[in-house]
C-alpha cells in the first residue's frame, strides 16, 4: 500500500524549461515536506506545508516554488531549472505531533523520490 | 557546527554480525527527537527507529536498537544478526523543538553499510 506517492520517478528536462515534480499521501497528515538531495549527501530541507502555512527554509533558492492544493497533494515548481539543480527530490509526510504514537507522531514518511536530470 | 555527525562515511560487515553505527548530536534545548532512515539505493528514505529525548529507556525495533547516551549525546543504531538486505545508506537525524512549527529534520552525512555474504 502506497503511502507517499512521487510522480514521476524519473523525470528529464532542458535547461531553463520550467518542471513541475508531484507528491500525493494517502496518510491524511498535516505537514508535508519536499527535500533536494545531491548524490552521497544528506537531504536538504527545501520548505514544508503545515496544512495550508507555507514555510520556506531561509536557504531556499527563488527559483523553488510550491504548491499544496489540498491535504493530498503538494507539488514542487522548478522556475528555470539550471545543471545544478540536478538532484533526487524527495517528498514527505508527518503527522500532527500528539498523535500517541510511541514515537510522538514525528517521524517523516518518505515517498521513491523523484531523480531530476537537467540537459 | 555540525548538529548531527556521522564519523563512518562507509562500514563493511559480515553477515550475521552485529554493526553499531555512530551518531553524535549537538543541540541546546532540552527536547530533541533522534530519527535514523534507511536509504536502500531505490533512494526511498525508510524511518527505522526513534529515540525522544525525555524517553528513559533505549529505543527498540525488531533488529533495531538505539544506543542512547544522553550525557554523550550520542544516538548509535545497532543492527543485530545483520542481513545481506540490511545493505544501504544510513542517516541519522534530529528534530530539535517538539513543538508546532519544529516540524525540521536535520540531516547528518549517512554511513554507506555493506553486508558481506
Amino acid at each position: 500500500d502506497a503511502m507517499v506517492i512521487q510522480n514521476p520517478r524519473y523525470q528529464v528536462t532542458q535547461f531553463g524549461k520550467p518542471v513541475t515534480l508531484s507528491c500525493s499521501q494517502t496518510l491524511n497528515h498535516n505537514v508535508m515536506y519536499w527535500y533536494q538531495q545531491k548524490s552521497s549527501q544528506a537531504p536538504k530541507l527545501l520548505f514544508h506545508y503545515y496544512d495550508k502555512d507555507f514555510n520556506n527554509e531561509a536557504d531556499t533558492p527563488d527559483n523553488f516554488q510550491s504548491r499544496r492544493p489540498n491535504t493530498s497533494f503538494c507539488f514542487l515548481d522548478i522556475r528555470s531549472p539550471g545543471l545544478g539543480d540536478a538532484a533526487m527530490y524527495l517528498c514527505a509526510t508527518s503527522a500532527q505531533p500528539g498523535t500517541g504514537k510511541a514515537s510522538g507522531g514525528y517521524e517523516q514518511y518518505f515517498g521513491p523520490g523523484t531523480r531530476l536530470t537537467v540537459t | 557546527a555540525q548538529k548531527i555527525t556521522q564519523t563512518q562515511p562507509g562500514m563493511f560487515v559480515q553477515e550475521k554480525e552485529a554493526v553499531t553505527l555512530d551518531c553524535t548530536y549537538d543541540t541546546s534545548d532540552p527536547s530533541y527527537g533522534l530519527f535514523w532512515y534507511k536509504q536502500p539505493s531505490s533512494g526511498e528514505m525508510i524511518f527505522l527507529i526513534y529515540q525522544g529525548s525525555y524517553d528513559q529507556q533505549n529505543a527498540t525495533e525488531g533488529r533495531y536498537s538505539l544506543n542512547f547516551q544522553k550525557a554523550r549525546k550520542s544516538a548509535n543504531l545497532v543492527i543485530s544478526a545483520s542481513q545481506l538486505g540490511d545493505s544501504a545508506m544510513y542517516f541519522c537525524a534530529m528534530r530539535e523543538g517538539i513543538n508546532f512549527g519544529n516540524e525540521k529534520l536535520t540531516f547528518g552525512t549517512g554511513t554507506r553499510l555493506t553486508i558481506i555474504p
